[in-house]
């Protein structure tokens, strides 16, 4: 059980276009997930918490406009990087939240910037 | 602010060996503990977790981690290692709402 899906595993996009990417817990009901952004050899670095039926909330320093999240069901939330540019070229995690506050983690989507 | 950190960034093991890999957190409150680890080209699993209770947790896979609140330490434990323990493990500390992650240690089990 707590299986969580990430849909694409990998993107690459030209500069300035926008991408989605889709978040999924498959067998269990998530109120809340987040999502993470991860640099080569380093760790894990929330981005922001995505809430079912009402707005994320962001960390400190990343962009809310940049990272658009949509929480619409209690297993989809949606991360869309808007405009992106190669800076943001990096590997990004989502994990869904179960009713015993332990997060499990989907398999990440690798975006590369040209 | 809450931090996470782990002493040993790279471990090098033969098989069999044992394993403790050291964590230690600053936070303000009550805090809940993970271990989660990421198999080569995996995305990262639960080993275990500890929320309460009993402070010598058993994971999945051999593994067990003794909460130590005077030390401000979690450290993760393996009596005989195995090859296919090979990869990153990551101590997390946080409540429901965050979660912080330390920097992840490298095991590298040998044959």
């Amino acid at each position: 059980g707590a299986v969580v899906s990430q849909h694409p595993s990998w993107v690459i996009c030209k500069s300035g276009t926008s991408v989605k990417i889709e978040c999924r817990s498959l067998d269990f009901q998530a109120t809340t997930m987040f999502w993470y952004r991860q640099f080569p050899k380093q760790s894990l670095m929330l981005m922001a918490t995505s809430n079912e039926g009402s707005k994320a909330t962001y960390e400190q320093g990343v962009e809310k406009d940049k990272f658009l999240i949509n929480h619409a069901s209690l297993t989809l939330s949606t991360l869309t990087v808007t405009s992106a540019h190669p800076e943001d070229s990096s590997f990004y995690i989502c994990s869904a939240r179960d009713f015993e506050e332990t997060q499990y983690f989907g398999p990440g989507t690798r975006l590369l910037v040209l | 602010a809450q931090s996470v950190s782990q002493h040993n960034h790279h471990v090098i093991l033969s098989e069999a060996a044992s394993l403790e890999l050291g964590c230690n957190y600053s936070y303000g409150g009550t805090v809940n503990l993970f271990w989660y680890v990421q198999y080569p080209g995996q995305h990262l699993q639960l080993l275990l977790k500890y929320f309460s209770g009993d402070p010598l947790v058993k994971g999945i896979k051999g593994f067990e981690a003794e909460f130590i609140k005077s030390k401000f330490s979690f450290n993760l434990r393996k009596p005989s290692v195995q090859w296919s323990d090979t990869a990153e493990y990551f101590c997390a500390a946080g409540t429901a709402s965050k979660l912080t992650f330390g920097t992840g240690t490298r095991l590298q089990v040998t044959l």
